[in-house]
């Protein structure tokens, strides 16, 4: 079983559309990491949290402790919010787990 | 700007030639790593370096070597080059503060393809 696993693997919604990826972890952690990775491949970092909530725009990721998981939510959606989204976790150790990705289309 | 800079970013080589893809970054970072990409396996760490002199092997070490004797640069060494080396790879810097690091910061990869 791999220690960080996102759902879904692909999700393809409608503009305008209130989207959620989940990520669980099985390990124990100091902080979790969303980040985007855009179809030419760069990849950008959105959060780091280690407790609570964090917004920035349209994006909001919370995160639970106690049940070891984090869900990143995007609000109207739109066609340029395709792409990567990844979650990976700060092992405690300065190693960074990945998850495999949620593959997210926005069709307008 | 800031920013981390990976040369080259496009490589195809021949099984067996050393080679080594550059890493710098401007932003003053203890921590740098590099991962490799591949399709169906996500992101995986290969080694990492918490500051000047100091590195550590992360899930996939084998194959790879690297060096961190200024913090800007984090060289990634390939000393024999096989197939299964073929992957996408990033470098990526960041503070380090209490028992994490914070946010990383990412080059732009370096496609790589080795026959």
């Amino acid at each position: 079983k791999n220690e960080v696993e996102q759902s879904p693997q692909n999700l393809t919604a409608q503009e305008g559309e209130f989207i959620t990826i989940n990520c669980s972890y099985s390990v124990g952690i100091s902080a979790l990491h969303w980040l985007q990775q855009h179809p030419g491949g760069g990849i950008v970092s959105l959060f780091m949290l280690s407790s609570g909530k964090k917004k920035h725009g349209r994006l909001i990721a919370t995160i639970n402790i106690q049940e070891k998981h984090s869900s990143l939510h995007i609000t109207a959606s739109h066609p340029r919010d395709s792409a990567v989204y990844i979650c990976a976790v700060w092992r405690l150790g300065y190693q960074l787990i990945w998850g495999a990705g949620t593959k997210l289309i926005i069709k307008p | 700007e800031a920013q981390v800079t990976q040369n080259p970013r496009y490589l195809i080589t021949v099984t067996g030639k050393k080679l080594t893809v550059t890493c710098s970054q401007n932003m003053n970072h203890e921590y740098m790593s590099w991962y490799r990409q591949d399709p169906g396996l996500g992101l995986r760490q290969i080694y990492y370096s918490m500051n000047v002199e100091v590195t550590d092997k992360g899930d996939v070490p084998e194959g790879y070597k690297v060096s961190r004797k200024e913090k800007r640069n984090f060289p990634l060494i390939l000393e024999s080059p096989s197939p299964n080396q073929t992957s996408l790879y990033f470098c990526a810097s960041s503070v380090v503060a209490g028992d994490f690091s914070y946010e990383q910061y990412f080059g732009p990869g370096t496609r790589l393809t080795v026959t």
